[in-house]
């Protein structure tokens, strides 16, 4: 399977815990960004990484979360000291993008659903 | 910023009816549009894209073509199957990271 992936596909958390997400992009892709998707929604963009880089980052993601991309390949995603208003379902895709110029279109992984409690 | 409004649904046909999905932009430069579909437990999975201004997508029976002039990019199809109820999200792609900007999404079900 190429594809994106993510893990874990389910994660239950207390109010205040922290949580780590794992995404692994299409292997030759050099763009890999995040989105939250709510219920009902469509998804909602928060950071943006090219290579190893993180060159954009939506006011969505606040200062309990960071994002980490190592080596240009896997990514991570930290929620520090979660609340209830961060459950959701987050997701990662993968585009290749060369200069200026292509469609960019970007591949989705199955997304990571978590529940705060 | 960038927005993408959506018809709003859910939208209920009979299996074959014909379907439009209406979606609007607006955006500052040329931005690519897409249609992104979600089936039940699935994820997003790339319906069609077009890249500039009379572009048509297609793809699977569905067709979307770039309006610049109403700044629009409906989807349709002329013949619907139950296979084919699931969530639908029109996006555009702009900015300096080429992220995707989301309509609110469309349910789609379709009755044999």
């Amino acid at each position: 399977d190429t594809g994106v992936s993510q893990d874990p596909r389910h994660k239950i958390t207390k109010r205040g815990q922290n949580v780590t997400f794992r995404c692994d992009p299409i292997s030759e892709h050099n763009r890999l960004y995040w989105y939250r998707q709510t219920l009902g929604q469509g998804p909602e963009f928060l950071t943006y990484f090219q290579n190893e880089a993180q060159l954009e980052k939506s006011r969505l993601l606040s200062d309990r979360f960071s994002a980490e991309r190592p080596k240009g390949s896997f990514s991570t995603l930290e929620i520090q000291r979660t609340e209830q208003g961060d459950s959701a379902m987050y997701l990662c895709a993968s585009s290749l993008g060369r200069g200026t110029s292509g469609s960019y279109e970007q591949y989705f992984g199955p997304g990571t659903r978590l529940t705060v409690t | 910023g960038d927005s993408v409004t959506q018809m709003e649904g859910p939208v209920t046909l009979s299996e074959e009816a014909f379907l439009t999905i209406n979606c609007t932009y607006t955006a500052t430069g040329y931005p690519s549009l897409f249609w992104y579909v979600q089936y039940p437990g699935e994820g997003l999975q790339l319906l069609l894209k077009a890249t500039k201004a009379d572009d048509k997508g297609s793809n699977k029976g569905f067709e979307a073509t770039y309006r610049k002039e109403t700044t629009s990019f409906h989807l349709e199809k002329g013949s619907v199957q139950v296979s084919d109820s699931a969530v639908y999200f029109c996006a555009l792609s702009g900015g300096s990271a080429r992220q995707l900007t989301f309509g609110s999404g469309t349910q789609l079900t379709v009755l044999p």
